[in-house]
């Protein structure tokens, strides 16, 4: 089986502009999570999606925002991005088939870079 | 809010020695238990989760304890290898929050 996929795994952007990331979960798996990972705060939660509805929301602003499409793949979007927003996002799925959570299996991250 | 404190954040060991791995929990409705090896480079990887039912947990030289009453639950990694060097995360998680928080990592270092 084929592991969770994310496109692109670099990205280099400048303060300002947007950005779009993309994840494709394991075949099966119906929910999505997203994290930003930074030396700073570490891994931090930022949504989590389940048949196109999004289940539970981080401490981030509402620059960031996700959606998960019927086929369970999932995009994260940034906008005005920040300087502080140069890290690596992580997309994670499981098969989250109950309310109770499911092991959650990662991706290889996109490592985006703001300048 | 919830919070995972992860100690040490190094540990470097002979090759062939033990390495353990603390966490502590803050919510007392937590009950599920990851613990994640990060490569450079790579997405975490998981090596053993545990639930709140159970005390101990193992895998060939991979083991994981949870005391519930103290919230603290330990990574115990026996006969290292070097290549058991990487970051190491613990993790923790209730029923229908759908989200992992985080320890802040252990980076381990096995000496050859």
């Amino acid at each position: 089986k084929a592991g969770v996929t994310q496109t692109p795994r670099y990205l280099i952007k400048t303060r300002g502009q947007q950005v779009t990331l993309s994840c494709s979960p394991i075949s099966g798996h119906r929910s999505v999570s997203w994290y930003q990972q930074t030396p700073g705060q570490g891994l931090q939660f930022l949504f989590e999606y389940f048949s196109e509805t999004q289940r539970n929301k981080g401490n981030f602003p509402g620059r960031f925002s996700g959606r998960q499409f019927s086929n369970s793949r999932s995009e994260m979007n940034v906008s005005t991005l920040e300087l502080g927003d140069s890290a690596l996002y992580l997309c994670a799925s499981s098969l989250a088939s109950s309310f109770s959570t499911d092991t959650q299996y990662f991706g290889p991250g996109t490592r985006l870079t703001v300048l | 809010g919830e919070n995972v404190e992860q100690h040490p954040s190094t540990l470097s060991v002979q090759e062939g020695d033990s390495a353990v791995i603390k966490c502590t929990y803050s919510d007392s409705a937590s009950n599920y238990f990851p613990w994640y090896k990060q490569e450079l480079g790579k997405g975490p990887q998981l090596i053993i989760d545990i639930r709140s039912n159970v005390g101990e947990k193992k895998d060939q030289r991979i083991a994981v304890t949870l005391n519930k009453t103290a919230k603290h639950f330990s990574l115990h990694i026996t006969e290292t290898q070097p290549e058991d060097s990487a970051v190491y995360f613990c993790a923790a998680s209730m029923d229908s929050s759908y989200k992992l928080i985080f320890g802040s990592g252990t980076r381990l270092l096995v000496r050859p």
